[in-house]
């Protein structure tokens, strides 16, 4: 079965930092890749995704995605407070999604 | 509204009793799912239901059964709680197996 190891498991930054989450996946079953913020006590909710080699950027997120290392990526440029919150990588592949164990990302002010 | 909607919030009960939760989207999509995320917030996936076929069934203990009577509702019923069954119970949709919309979550506590 895949595993996703994610690091680190927790950080802070100060405001407007970069703050830079990753993600291994053991295999490549995966064929869509994505990034999932979770605040305190809410549900996750999807943040950006991409199923092929490269990046993309959206405002202040960039992903970065290479599937010859299994290696995907989250850039958060400026961070702010509202940044603060668990942040989870997922890959899907046939239906089955794995999710990483998560990033605690605390943006002081 | 479109979104995913699941009763209870909360549920608190004692070891052996049986327990029923229930999802419901309504965004249209063709795929639903049941995870499970204990306390140090570890998201797993259970179950997974494509047009109400269940299609992903990971090991999990079989008091565990989901019920899908069609496309936009997925329940989830244990029976005979234990103490390790404690966790927020999340469900689900997606459509064609990728972005993942989730419900606000049902927070079991089995005392």
């Amino acid at each position: 079965q895949q595993k996703v190891q994610q690091s680190p498991e927790s950080l802070i930054v100060p405001e407007g930092a970069m703050t830079s989450l990753n993600c291994t996946f053991s295999d490549s079953a995966s064929q869509y890749f994505a990034w999932y913020r979770q605040h305190s006590g809410k549900a996750p909710k999807a943040l950006m995704s991409i199923f092929s080699n490269g990046e993309k950027e959206e405002g202040r997120f960039t992903i970065h995605l290479n599937k010859a290392s299994l290696h995907f990526s989250l850039h958060i440029r400026d961070s702010q407070p509202s940044d603060s919150a668990l942040y989870l990588c997922a890959g899907t592949g046939g239906y089955k999604v794995v999710f990483g164990s998560g990033t605690r990302l605390l943006v002081s002010p | 509204e479109t979104a995913v909607f699941q009763t209870p919030n909360y549920h608190v009960t004692q070891v052996g009793n049986e327990v029923s939760f229930n999802c419901k989207q309504t965004l249209g999509h063709d795929t639903m799912y049941w995870y499970k995320q204990d306390s140090k917030k570890l998201l797993k996936i259970m179950f997974s239901y494509n047009n109400k076929q269940l299609i992903v069934n990971e090991t999990v203990p079989r008091r565990f059964s989901p019920q899908s009577s069609d496309k936009a509702h997925l329940n989830l019923r244990i029976k005979s709680v234990e103490p390790e069954d404690s966790a927020v119970y999340l469900c689900a949709s997606s459509l064609l197996g990728v972005e993942q919309y989730f419900g606000p979550g049902t927070r079991l506590t089995v005392l």
